[in-house]
């Protein structure tokens, strides 16, 4: 257990509105990342931090933007969430260096969105 | 583009042997991995194996890698319910070692 906490775990909203979405680590991995999960499609990438404010996109980033202000906290945003954001949303951290990327993955958020 | 491919269902008998194979594309692969997936749980690490082996063996886990075919399987000796999962196989990615690619995963159902 890597320590990474997803909040909130379920969310139901309206399209067209703001949503957020937490991820927390403890164990002060440097890299972080954002994955969706669909059926048909397994895991594709959103973004990706490499450190404080350090942040890449990922295959399917278009209508999100992420933030990340402190090495324990990133953060996933949906500017104006759309039906086809409704997923569940995977956090994940890396331990291992170079090409041996471990992924410790969160319980994930379900997202609903109406 | 890379490109890791597995079938996505398996049903297997309750005490049976599982074979859960994957195909991958990059050929300078140098990590592979196996990620399950229970229900309604994030990922978790089952194994992973370097390129410069063809076999690791973790109890009941076996991953065998043929790299002249771009092949992984992972089998699962004596199956168990609790087996019950999404199997997962990936790769690091060769142009961006800060990245894993995954498969789509494939659904174990275990049969009494």
């Amino acid at each position: 257990d890597a320590g990474i906490t997803q909040s909130p775990r379920h969310k139901v909203t309206e399209t067209g509105t703001p949503v957020t979405l937490r991820c927390h680590q403890t164990e002060n991995h440097r890299y972080m990342y954002w994955y969706r999960q669909d059926p048909g499609h397994g895991l594709r990438l959103i973004h990706y931090s490499y450190g404080v404010k350090d942040t890449d996109k990922g295959e399917v980033s278009d209508g999100y933007s992420v933030s990340r202000s402190k090495t324990e906290d990133f953060l996933l945003t949906l500017e104006s969430a759309t039906s086809s954001q409704t997923s569940v949303y995977f956090c994940a951290t890396k331990a291992g260096q170079g090409a041996k990327n471990i992924q410790y993955f969160g319980a994930g958020t379900r997202l609903s969105v109406l | 583009g890379e490109d890791v491919e597995q079938s996505l269902f398996l049903s297997v008998r309750e005490g049976d042997s599982s074979v859960i194979n994957c195909t991958y594309t990059d050929s300078s692969s140098t990590y592979l991995y196996w990620y399950k997936q229970e229900p309604g749980a994030g990922l978790q690490l089952l194994t992973y194996i370097f390129s410069n082996m063809d076999m690791k063996q973790d109890q009941r886990l076996t991953v065998l890698l043929n790299k002249k075919d771009k092949h992984l399987s992972l089998r699962i000796a004596d199956t168990q319910t609790g087996d019950s999962a999404i199997y997962f196989c990936a790769e690091t990615d060769m142009n961006r070692d800060d990245k894993i690619i995954f498969g789509k995963g494939t659904r174990l159902h275990i049969l009494p």
